[in-house]
């Protein structure tokens, strides 16, 4: 059974960094094609992809939050970190992780495992 | 930019069916996938690769896609259906961007 959760700071302030944890359990990211993504929603708004990390660390990010994010693993630890540099209240989100399916079929990947996800707000 | 764009909101009485549509220039080269999200909740995965239904979700969901539309479809639909459906799809061109689209507001009453 595939389970992610996130944890982080539920407050930050204008221009601090932000730093997100995933932390999962069913899967490995030893295992060849799997992935852990971040998506974002803000209050009464719609899903935003933000970043994507693969076992074989290749990394994708939003072409308009490149220059902020950061994504990492721990394969040891299960876990995969999100940094997002000089936050703003306009970053105030729902921030989820999600499991990264590879569907050989379709050559394509997509999300079928979400984690709860986490309030951020963006405040001084 | 990649785009996919839906309708806000749609509503149906209960036991009709709701049509939702998702439209972009890149569908007619990538799968496109359907999320819902009822109120506070996390997306759950409703239909993949344009029409393929995950175990666990029941029959009245299925999708279809032609040219630049994709479209969800809810056969009969219930009042536990009424939630936020997003679409979703890739760019794996250039550098592969990941996009989901507005979202549809779905009322059922």
């Amino acid at each position: 059974q595939i389970t992610l959760k996130e944890s982080g700071p539920a407050l930050v302030k204008p221009t601090q960094t932000l730093t997100l944890t995933c932390t999962f359990s069913g899967f490995s990211l030893r295992t060849s094609y799997v992935g852990v993504g971040w998506i974002r929603q803000p209050p009464g708004r719609a899903l935003e992809w933000l970043a994507v990390i693969y076992w074989d660390d290749d990394e994708r990010y939003s072409p308009s939050l490149r220059s902020r994010l950061t994504v990492t693993k721990d394969t040891s630890k299960n876990l995969v970190v999100l940094t997002m540099t000089n936050m703003d209240p306009v970053d105030t989100a729902t921030y989820y992780c999600a499991h990264l399916y590879y569907d050989f079929w379709s050559d394509e990947d997509y999300f079928d495992y979400w984690g709860q996800g986490t309030l951020v707000t963006v405040s001084s | 930019s990649y785009e996919l764009t839906q309708p806000p909101s749609v509503s149906v009485s209960p036991g009709q069916t709701a049509r939702i549509t998702c439209s972009g220039g890149a569908l007619p080269k990538n799968f496109a996938y359907w999320y819902q999200q009822k109120s506070g909740q996390a997306p759950v995965l409703v239909i993949y690769a344009d029409t393929k239904r995950p175990s666990g979700i029941p029959e009245r969901f299925s999708g279809s896609s032609s040219g630049t539309t994709a479209t969800l479809t809810i056969s009969g639909a219930q009042v536990e259906d009424e939630a936020d459906y997003y679409c979703y799809s890739t760019d794996r061109s250039g550098i592969h961007r990941r996009v989901f689209g507005g979202g549809t507001k779905l009322t059922v009453l």
